[in-house]
């Protein structure tokens, strides 16, 4: 069964003390790896997609990898505006509807 | 970015009506449009998949004649609650899939049901 992991459940950072969030992640076959920003009452912002090991995106102050088994999206230097739920899906390839699986999700607060 | 919206953004109802929510995609043509719901500090758990011009893919568990889906066209699709109850407030999501891989979504409609 596809499965996506995220953790930790929580984090919170100082501004300008940089950190990683973790996305494990079991798929009969990777289409595409996502990562979202989602603020309090609102749908989800887009901010990635890693398609095979090895890629990398960057964005500002976030940097997102992937490996065979998980992804890394590391914030560097953030600031309180960062904060909020980062979302991690997969997509399997074969599906009839490409449909994305989430994970629960990590909560980011900042503090200056 | 390409744009995705929802209406209403809150609505509240009482138990046994039933409510439309309109998800359209303002500046893409989406041939397949997602929907979720979202309970408090948890993930997002789809409930179907609709394809423009053809019947919607439900998710296990979700009740096809509770949650009526219509895609009548590439850029609109419809979510109907029938006959809400207290267990069915929540935040529903839709999203849009643009060409490729990449999937936009709406800013959610928050259903209170009393």
């Amino acid at each position: 069964e596809d499965q996506v992991t995220q953790s930790p459940e929580a984090l919170r950072l100082q501004e300008g003390e940089s950190s990683s969030l973790n996305c494990s992640y079991t798929v009969s076959g990777l289409r595409g790896l996502f990562w979202y920003r989602q603020d309090p009452g609102k749908g989800p912002e887009f901010l990635f997609t890693l398609y095979s090991a090895g890629e990398e995106k960057e964005k500002e102050r976030l940097k997102a990898t992937l490996t065979k088994k998980e992804s890394f999206l590391h914030i560097t230097a953030p600031k309180p505006e960062d904060s909020a739920t980062y979302l991690c899906a997969v997509q399997a390839r074969g599906g009839a509807t490409n449909k994305l699986i989430f994970g629960t999700g990590t909560l980011l607060a900042v503090q200056p | 970015g390409a744009v995705v919206s929802q209406h209403p953004s809150r609505v509240i109802c009482k138990s046994g009506t039933s409510v439309k929510i309109e998800c359209r995609s303002l500046d893409f043509q989406a041939t397949t449009m997602f929907w979720y719901r979202q309970f408090p500090k948890q993930s997002l758990m789809l409930m179907a998949t609709s394809n423009e011009g053809s019947k919607a893919t439900y998710e296990q568990g979700v009740e096809k004649d509770k949650f009526l889906i219509n895609h009548a066209s590439l850029t609109l699709s419809t979510l109907t609650v029938t006959s809400a109850h207290p267990e069915d407030s929540s935040f529903y999501i839709c999203s849009a899939r643009a060409d490729g891989d990449r999937t936009y979504f709406g800013p959610g409609t928050r259903l209170t049901v009393t």
